[in-house]
């Protein structure tokens, strides 16, 4: 099945600065990779998505990039403030027939903004 | 607010006992999604319904068991409890043919004592 690293698990910027958050995934089939930030105590929000024939996609100050060929795929936040400062979790998921679309996460990224 | 309800928000019961955890998904979305999360075993996937039938099982335990109703909510059954069932348990649901986005609930806490 399919297995997905996260790093770092920790990573604390100064307000205004960029983070960077990259993850590897084992199933060539995989191609969709969503990311999602979760606050504590609350559920996982979708805040960015790739699919596997997409490079880059931007959002406003988040960008997310894919190398397929490598595997692996990032999350850019650009800027940061104190409010960006959440659990970050990347995923993978292969639509393996039948309509299942399960997705697999990363262990989770604790991103803390310090004012 | 993503569309996705659950309840109870909050669930303490003692080892042994049965729960049932309620998702209504998203209006429009056929699929459902069971995940499990822990501190130690971060998200994991726990089972899958797609308008009413079950697709796809991941890490989910013989003592847990999950339907799908014909209004599309969702049900996941936990009996047996023990200490290590307590975690935060999310469901999802998608638009299967649209795609692969997921959107979570806000999530049920159990707690076994």
């Amino acid at each position: 099945g399919e297995n997905v690293e996260q790093h770092p698990s920790t990573l604390s910027v100064q307000e205004g600065d960029s983070a960077v958050i990259k993850c590897t995934y084992s199933d060539s089939a995989s191609n969709y990779f969503p990311w999602y930030k979760q606050e504590l105590g609350k559920r996982p929000q979708l805040i960015i998505d790739i699919r596997s024939n997409v490079g880059e996609k931007k959002d406003q100050r988040i960008a997310v990039t894919l190398n397929k060929t490598a595997k692996h795929f990032s999350l850019h936040i650009t800027e940061t403030q104190p409010e960006d400062s959440a659990v970050y979790f990347c995923a993978a998921s292969a639509n393996s027939g039948g309509s299942n679309y399960k997705l697999t996460f990363g262990k989770g990224t604790l991103l803390t903004v310090n004012p | 607010d993503s569309g996705v309800t659950q309840t109870p928000k909050h669930l303490i019961t003692a080892t042994g006992q049965r729960v049932t955890l309620r998702c209504s998904p998203r209006s429009g979305d056929l699929s459902v999604y069971w995940y499990q999360q822990s501190l130690d075993q971060g998200l994991q996937f726990l089972i899958q319904y797609y308008n009413g039938e079950e697709r796809a099982k991941g890490n989910i335990l013989e003592r847990f068991s999950a339907q799908q109703f014909p209004d599309l909510h969702s049900e996941l059954n936990l009996s047996s409890l023990e200490l290590g069932d307590s975690a935060l348990y999310f469901c999802a649901s998608s638009v299967a043919h649209r795609g692969n986005e997921q959107f979570f609930g806000p999530g049920t806490r159990l707690t076994v004592l």
